[in-house]
C-alpha cells in the first residue's frame, strides 16, 4: 500500500495568514492526489483533486500543487471556517490511502 | 442536490453482524461507483470498500476482506454494507461516499459523503 505522510500534524494561524501543507508519497502517484477539509462532527468535504483542480464550489483561496512524491495545498487569506483538518489522499492505486491530517488551529 | 443518508448503526458485540445503508438521491446513482470509508473516533481516514457502477466489480481493504460484503440496489438507489465477525477495531464512523465522475472503473475521488452511521464493537 502507498503511505501518505502529512505535515505538520498541527498548526496555529491567524485570519488572513498564507498557510501550506505538504504531502509526501512513499512512492509517485503522479498527480492522482486529492485534498479534503473536515470539520468536527461533519464529513469530509473534497477541496482538490488531481493535485490542482479546484472541486466546484471552493473558493479560489485554496490551492493545491505537485506532482510525483511530493504535494502541497496552500491556503491563501485564511478565513474563520477554515479552521479544520487537512487531508490528503492518493487515488493513484488501490487501496486508496490518506495522510494523517494537518489540524488547522487558530493563534 | 446531491444526498446521501445512511441508516443502520449501532452498537454490537464482537463476532456479531450489522447491515449498513445508503440512500443515494439527486443524481444518477446508477452511473457511479460508491464507496464505504471509516473514521476512528478521534483517528483519520481509512477507505474501506467500492462496488462499481453496475454491481459487477468490487474491491476491499484488506482490514475487511472476508467480513465485509458491499451490494447494491440500482432499483432503489441504496447502497450497502453488511459486516459480519465484527471486531473491536471495526467501531468507526461510517460513510458512504460516491466518485467525482461516472467512470467504468473506480476513481477514488470522493465529491459527495453521506452523514455518517456509528458501528459500536462492545461486549
Amino acid at each position: 500500500d502507498i503511505q501518505m505522510t502529512q505535515s505538520p500534524s498541527s498548526l496555529s494561524a491567524s485570519v488572513g495568514d498564507r498557510v501550506t501543507i505538504t504531502c509526501r508519497a512513499s512512492q509517485s502517484i503522479s498527480s492522482y492526489l486529492n485534498w479534503y477539509q473536515q470539520k468536527p462532527g461533519t464529513a469530509p468535504k473534497l477541496l482538490i483533486y488531481a493535485a490542482s483542480s479546484l472541486q466546484s464550489g471552493v473558493p479560489s483561496r485554496f490551492s493545491g500543487s505537485g506532482s510525483g512524491t511530493d504535494f502541497t495545498l496552500t491556503i491563501n487569506n485564511l478565513q474563520p471556517e477554515d479552521f479544520a483538518t487537512y487531508y490528503c489522499q492518493q487515488s493513484y492505486s488501490a487501496p486508496p490511502t490518506f495522510g494523517g491530517g494537518t489540524k488547522v488551529e487558530i493563534k | 442536490q446531491v444526498q446521501l443518508v445512511e441508516s443502520g448503526g449501532g452498537v454490537v458485540q464482537p463476532g456479531g453482524s450489522l447491515r449498513l445503508s445508503c440512500a443515494a438521491s439527486g443524481f444518477t446513482f446508477s452511473s457511479y461507483g460508491v464507496h464505504w470509508v471509516r473514521q476512528a473516533p478521534g483517528k483519520g481516514l481509512e477507505w474501506v470498500a467500492f462496488i462499481r457502477f453496475d454491481g459487477t466489480y468490487k474491491n476491499y481493504a484488506d482490514s475487511v476482506k472476508g467480513r465485509f460484503t458491499i451490494s447494491r440496489d440500482n432499483s432503489k438507489n441504496t447502497l450497502y454494507l453488511q459486516m459480519n465477525s465484527l471486531r473491536a477495531e471495526d467501531t468507526s464512523l461510517y460513510y458512504c461516499a460516491k466518485d467525482r465522475v461516472a467512470v467504468a472503473g473506480a476513481l477514488y475521488q470522493f465529491d459527495f459523503w453521506g452523514q455518517v452511521s456509528l458501528v459500536t464493537v462492545s461486549s
